[in-house]
């Protein structure tokens, strides 16, 4: 169970178009999804944080206008990396909690994404 | 606000030796501890967990000990498998916030 994927796991663009990254929970609900962006070798960047049917809540730094959160419902949340630059190449994990266990977060196996 | 320090950074294990990850926190109303298992390419995989009211945790090979008053918590690995070789995270968290707080990550090394 908590099972949590994303999708394209990899992608390569154009610097100044858009990219949308989908994380879903596949066998729970998912009150509160989380995205993370990881650079190599280093730990986990909390990016935002959203809630089903709520504005996302953006960790200090983050660009609300260049990382479009959506979390449209229990099992699917969407960022959308606007505009991309080589600078937004990066690992992007998304993370789910659900109902029964709040504090307890199940991750996506990431999404390479790739600005040219 | 919550600071998570995981020591070591790299760790070297003989196959069929133990392993050891320990990490302090800060903030005392931290609750919840969970560890994860990251390989490479891939998403942190949540292998253990435990609360504040337990001392204690064992799932086979994996166990997880805390020490509320000291503050810190620690992944014991025994009879390490070349399959054990990824990066280790630990973190923490406060009941009512929804965040989890990571240490750096430790490097694990299976040797044969």
């Amino acid at each position: 169970g908590a099972v949590v994927s994303q999708h394209p796991s990899w992608v390569i663009c154009k610097s100044g178009t858009s990219v949308k990254i989908e994380c879903r929970s596949l066998d729970f609900q998912a009150t509160t999804m989380f995205w993370y962006r990881q650079f190599p070798k280093q730990s986990l960047m909390l990016m935002a944080t959203s809630n089903e049917g709520s504005k996302a809540t953006y960790e200090q730094g983050v660009e609300k206008d260049k990382f479009l959160i959506n979390h449209a419902s229990l099992t699917l949340s969407t960022l959308t990396v606007t505009s991309a630059h080589p600078e937004d190449s990066s690992f992007y994990i998304c993370s789910a909690s659900g109902i029964y266990s709040t504090d307890t977060q199940y991750f996506g196996p990431g999404t390479r994404l790739t600005v040219l | 606000g919550e600071n998570v320090e995981q020591h070591p950074s790299t760790l070297s294990v003989q196959e069929g030796d133990s392993a050891v990850i320990k990490c302090t926190y800060s903030d005392s109303a931290s609750n919840y501890f969970p560890w994860y298992k990251q390989e490479l390419g891939k998403g942190p995989q949540l292998i253990i967990d435990i609360r504040s009211n337990v001392g204690e945790k064992k799932d086979q090979r994996i166990a997880v000990t805390l020490n509320k008053t000291a503050k810190h918590f620690s992944l014991h690995i025994t009879e390490t498998q070349p399959e054990d070789s990824a990066v280790y995270f630990c973190a923490a968290s406060t009941e009512g916030d929804d965040k989890i707080i990571f240490g750096k990550g430790t490097r694990l090394h299976i040797l044969p």
